[in-house]
């Protein structure tokens, strides 16, 4: 089974912290992704990665930067967490392109306080 | 108007019932359409896959109609497992453009 792993199911922080997110997957996959889930909004890309310390915007990438400096790593960097940055970050991972097929991993519940 | 909307629901359906769901998408190039299930508090996870000739996966049928521009899911004989969000997904193409609905949830009754 695919496994996508994220360092942190629940984190709270404080507003002008610096908050890393880890996601690390089993599985070779080439392309990895970075969600934010929030009621009523669904799931909305931040950046995703299709290879080696390549990295491409997503939706909303502001607030944001990521780092894939390892295939199976790909790390969430919010360099000044804010309280609209509170929500469920989801990691995801995939094969090849074009594909709608993501394995996620259990999500990670940031709260900014 | 929303690239992918779904009905938020909840739908309330006794077990037995069947249940269907559309989501509608705006973009007609899009090239590939799923489902996937996500239960309270985890993470999403591939329910199917739509296929253009409509696909069937035990009690689960999904169908696309091109020309509307919709995905359905149709639930026969639902159980009280099969309570959990539905999201819909619509992909352009390319990484970046998988767009997610925001999810229509079922609550299956005994």
């Amino acid at each position: 089974d695919v496994k996508v792993t994220q360092s942190s199911r629940y984190l709270v922080k404080r507003t002008g912290e610096k908050v890393f997110l880890e996601c690390v997957q089993d599985m070779d996959h080439e392309n990895m992704f970075w969600y934010r889930q929030d009621p009523g909004l669904g799931l909305r890309l931040i950046y995703f990665s299709y290879d080696v310390k390549m990295k491409e915007k997503g939706d909303i990438p502001e607030g944001y930067s990521v780092s894939r400096e390892k295939k199976e790593r790909f790390s969430l960097i919010l360099e000044s967490a804010s309280t609209n940055q509170t929500s469920m970050y989801l990691c995801a991972s995939s094969w090849g392109a074009n594909t709608g097929e993501l394995f996620f991993g259990e999500g990670s519940r940031l709260t900014v306080l | 108007r929303k690239e992918v909307e779904q009905d938020p629901g909840p739908f309330n359906v006794p077990e037995g019932a069947t249940v269907a769901f559309n989501c509608t998408y705006s973009n007609s190039a899009s090239q590939s359409f799923f489902w996937y299930r996500q239960d309270c508090r985890k993470e999403p996870k591939l329910l199917m896959s739509v296929y253009s000739s409509g696909n069937e996966d035990g009690r689960f049928t999904a169908q696309l109609n091109r020309a509307s521009q919709y995905i359905s899911l149709l639930i026969r004989d639902s159980k009280l497992s099969d309570s959990a969000t539905y999201l819909c997904v619509v992909n352009m193409g390319s990484y970046q453009k998988v767009t997610f609905g925001t999810g229509t949830k079922l609550q299956v009754i005994p």
